[in-house]
């Protein structure tokens, strides 16, 4: 069971907007930035979202990250079929001296 | 351009130690802020952050696994070193290892994994 909660599963159509949430607590995403990496089938994860809503170069704008309290939401804007991917969530957590990391969202492009 | 690489066995018997090395190059680790951590991944299954080490050798691990598990670096070869005791079949996963730095935060740079299996 993983300390960051996320919906096990998103789903939207090509051009949809569609989001993903991590729920954590005050020791974590409470107190410390988020961060968002994409997986796509059979490949290692990707740099997505950095410090709560910062894009590393190459990421398209399309994808934006926000935090709000002890929760944060990833935004995926014009869908694409390419985007069908598992998503996580993670934030250093000051009680357990350690990442952590949320359980990951499976998303599907119908 | 950083890049990553993890080796080490991909089969391992109940109670052997497993030994991973990630070899990096594109960055230096005795460079302030830099870090190495290894996180894995059991088939199918979440990430799980394991073991993390700084430029200035400060080291961190995961609370439920901290008892097992070690991690080093040689500077000089540009490698981290990460060993687990005890190792069981529910440590079959794939093992990642990724940088971290001041500028990002968070683990910008990933290895491919190598997957690691535990079997009698």
């Amino acid at each position: 069971q993983s300390v960051l909660t996320q919906p096990p599963s998103a789903s939207g159509t090509p051009g949809q907007r569609v989001t993903i949430s991590c729920s954590g607590s005050s020791s974590n995403i409470g107190s410390n930035y988020v961060y968002w990496h994409q997986q796509l089938p059979g490949t290692a994860p990707k740099f997505l979202i950095y410090r709560n809503n910062q894009r590393p170069s190459g990421v398209p704008d399309r994808f934006s990250g926000s935090k709000s309290g002890t929760s944060a939401s990833l935004a995926i804007s014009g869908l694409r079929s390419e985007d069908e991917a598992d998503y996580y969530c993670a934030a250093w957590d000051d009680s357990l001296s350690g990442w952590v990391f949320g359980g990951g969202t499976k998303l599907t492009v119908l | 351009q950083i890049t990553l690489k993890e080796s080490g066995p991909t089969l391992l018997k109940p109670t052997q130690t497993l030994t991973l090395t990630c070899t990096f190059s594109g960055f230096s680790l005795s460079t302030s802020g830099v870090g190495v951590g290894w996180i894995r991944q059991p088939p199918g299954k979440a990430l799980e952050w394991l073991a993390l080490i700084y430029w200035d050798d400060d080291k961190r691990y995961s609370p439920s696994l901290k008892s097992r598990l070690t991690i080093t670096k040689d500077t000089s070869k540009n490698q981290v070193v990460l060993t687990m005791t005890n190792m069981d079949p529910v440590d079959t996963a794939t093992y990642y290892c990724a940088h971290i730095d001041d500028n990002s935060g968070g683990f910008a740079y990933w290895g491919q994994g190598t997957l690691v299996t535990v079997s009698s």
